[in-house]
């Protein structure tokens, strides 16, 4: 089966503070994605990657980079956390070419 | 820009029939998918369509119209364990072509 790690499924942060969400996929995907959920707004692309050492930003990169040293490893970092991303944060990969995508099990962030 | 319109809410009997629609206008189109997603859980994969017409599976099928931009997924013999959202998506052109674009999703809930 499939599978997508992500590091935390709940995190409490303060303002400020940088923040590392880490995922691993155990498929050898070529692009890894991550999201933020949020209730009325659905899933939001923040970035995305097809290969190591690349990245493309998603609908709302602001506030958000990312890292993919390694194939199987995409991190999530936010700088310098702000209250308004609180948020449900969802890692998903995908095999080239192809439109599924298998998610993590998601890492819910609040910050103080 | 891109947009995705799916109902809310939605509420059937278990045993009957569902049909949940998705209509979408978006900058480019090379698929559109059909996720589930039960309440605290990861997104999971469901149907996907590339070209016009029915694709069944198995109590699941999903409809497609490029033309109109519109999409159903269609549920029979709903069972509780049916409650959860359903998400549509578009897979937008580009390289890989993994880029979901998300609708907010419609909350289906199954009474007894």
């Amino acid at each position: 089966d499939v599978k997508v790690t992500q590091s935390s499924r709940y995190l409490v942060k303060r303002t400020g503070e940088k923040v590392f969400l880490e995922c691993v996929q155990d498929m050898d995907h070529e692009n890894m994605f991550w999201y933020r959920q949020d209730p009325g707004l659905g899933l939001r692309l923040i970035y995305f990657s097809y290969d190591v050492k690349m990245k493309e930003k998603g609908d709302i990169p602001e506030g958000y980079s990312v890292s993919r040293e390694k194939k199987e490893r995409f991190s999530l970092i936010l700088e310098s956390a702000s209250t308004n991303q609180t948020s449900m944060y969802l890692c998903a990969s995908g095999l080239l070419g192809t439109g599924e995508l298998f998610f993590g099990e998601g890492s819910r962030l609040t910050v103080l | 820009g891109q947009n995705i319109d799916q109902p809310t809410e939605m509420t059937a009997t278990e045993g009957a029939i569902v049909q949940i629609n998705c209509t979408y206008q978006t900058s480019g189109f090379n698929g559109l998918f059909w996720y589930q997603q039960h309440a605290g859980e990861a997104p999971t994969f469901l149907s996907y369509n590339v070209l016009d017409g029915l694709e069944e599976k198995g109590r699941f099928s999903s409809f497609l119209s490029r033309s109109k931009g519109y999409s159903y997924l269609l549920l029979k013999e709903l069972q509780m364990k049916d409650s959860a959202s359903y998400l549509c998506a578009v897979s937008l052109e580009g390289p890989g072509a993994n880029n979901l674009f998300f609708g907010t999703g419609t909350r289906l809930t199954v009474i007894p």
